[in-house]
């Protein structure tokens, strides 16, 4: 069975400062995705940055950008240029390539101060 | 962009009752999930469904769950006999394939007295 671990349940940065935010998992699988889900305040789920393991690539998506070491097993969001509204949980989460579930770690919550 | 929607957003249940949280996926999806999260904790997954069949389940999805997609565009999920601890924020997600990422909805939180 797949885990995924966030070892950091809180974070702060100031706004426009960079913060990065760390995911690790334990898979026996070779083919999987990575990604990174945001939920504000308002409990929604939104998809931050997806992440294939075959790509050796870091996956970037405007300010938010992975580094991900699969030998390592991890895959850490970085968040460049801070901005209030980027306040929310943060969820790093699994999926096989076999099965179609994801598989959350616990969170980070953070936040952006002025 | 389209988008996954829930209803009702709150849903505030006695014991004991039957309860059914309703999703419409994006209308070109062909996989269906219901996730939950109890307040303060992780999102847990609870089903998958594909081709008018459940794919996956967790042990969460125990006998008093089952979920279906009576129509065209709703996929619905409906717990018979709810109790206290089933009381979260529950999920609907739907993506294109199996591998592309799964979009979700703004949750149904549900309340049991």
């Amino acid at each position: 069975a797949q885990t995924v671990t966030q070892s950091q349940p809180e974070m702060s940065v100031q706004e426009a400062e960079t913060v990065t935010l760390s995911c690790t998992y334990d898979t026996s699988e070779n083919n999987y995705y990575l990604f990174w889900y945001k939920q504000p305040p308002s409990r929604q789920m939104i998809l931050v940055i997806r992440q294939e393991a075959y790509k050796q690539q870091n996956a970037t998506e405007n300010r938010f950008s992975v580094n991900f070491q699969k030998a390592a097993k991890s895959f850490s969001l970085k968040i460049s240029d801070s901005q209030l509204g980027d306040t929310a949980m943060y969820f790093c989460a699994f999926g096989s390539g076999t099965a179609s579930k994801l598989t959350f770690g616990t969170g980070t919550r953070l936040q952006v101060t002025l | 962009e389209p988008e996954v929607t829930q209803t009702p957003s709150h849903q505030v249940t006695q014991m004991g009752q039957e309860v059914i949280l309703r999703c419409v996926p994006i209308s070109n999806h062909l996989y269906f999930y219901w996730y939950r999260q109890i307040l303060g904790q992780k999102v847990e997954f609870l089903v998958s469904f594909y081709n008018n069949e459940i794919s996956e389940k967790s042990e969460i999805f125990d006998d008093q769950f089952s979920v279906e997609r009576p129509d065209g565009s709703n996929f619905t999920l409906k717990i018979r006999s709810t109790k206290l601890e089933d009381s979260a924020m529950y999920f609907c997600a739907s993506s294109g394939d199996r591998d592309e990422p799964q979009h979700f909805g703004d949750g149904t939180r549900l309340s049991i007295l």
